[in-house]
């Protein structure tokens, strides 16, 4: 079964540039979320998907990231303008469904860096 | 105050020795306790999962969950060089599916 795949694997802007990420996750999964993860410290939520709906995007800075799961499969997350404090690994995961039960499996991230 | 807290470490063992690694955390709503590895420039991975306080072992790995002091723990007995990684404890509420993370532990096992 494949995982989480995400593009691109790095990306270097300069601060006020724009850039987007890609998600693709695995195949069936019906829930997909967006985590943040700034060096040394754990992934934070950002957004979280049911489908080509919203369930929870109250920690996502609405002023400057956008993300969208048009489809339900595949998913993008935009930041624009970029700010330095967003120099971060960006992780998405999914999971079969909403149920506590269910695991999240993560891909690999996108390391971000803002000069 | 962050709603779960972890020791950044580094925690540095040798080989064979018993890595003990713990978390505390402020929100009696956390109802799930989980453990993730999380090797250099890859996503974490799902070690661990448990609901009710007690004991849960698989393989050389042991959680450890106190809900009543909030608190939770895992063991790695037998660590191995491959065990270097970043351990992160991870929580849910009992809905929502929504992680909650701490910041996560280096671990490194010397040879």
């Amino acid at each position: 079964e494949a995982g989480v795949a995400q593009s691109p694997r790095y990306k270097i802007i300069e601060k006020r540039q724009s850039v987007a990420f890609w998600c693709n996750p695995i195949s069936g999964h019906a829930t997909l979320y967006w985590y943040q993860q700034i060096l040394g410290q754990g992934p934070k939520l950002l957004i979280q998907f049911q489908n080509n709906g919203v369930v929870d995007d109250s920690q996502l800075p609405k002023d400057r990231f956008s993300a969208e799961r048009l489809k339900g499969v595949d998913s993008t997350l935009k930041i624009q303008p970029a700010k330095l404090e967003d120099s971060a690994v960006y992780l998405c995961a999914s999971s079969a469904g909403l149920a506590e039960y269910n695991e999240q499996f993560f891909g690999p991230g996108t390391r971000l860096t803002v000069l | 105050q962050k709603e779960v807290e972890q020791d950044p470490g580094p925690l540095s063992v040798p080989e064979g020795a018993i890595v003990s690694l713990n978390c505390t955390y402020s929100n009696s709503a956390f109802q799930y306790f989980m453990w993730y590895r999380q090797y250099s420039r890859k996503g974490p991975e799902l070690l661990m999962y448990t609901y009710s306080s007690g004991n849960k072992e698989d393989g050389r790995f042991t959680a450890q969950v106190d809900k009543s002091s909030k608190y939770i723990s895992l063991f790695i007995r037998d660590s191995q060089p491959s065990d270097s990684a970043t351990y992160l404890c991870a929580m849910k509420r009992a809905a929502g599916n929504k992680l909650t993370f701490g910041g996560g532990t280096r671990v490194l096992v010397k040879p």
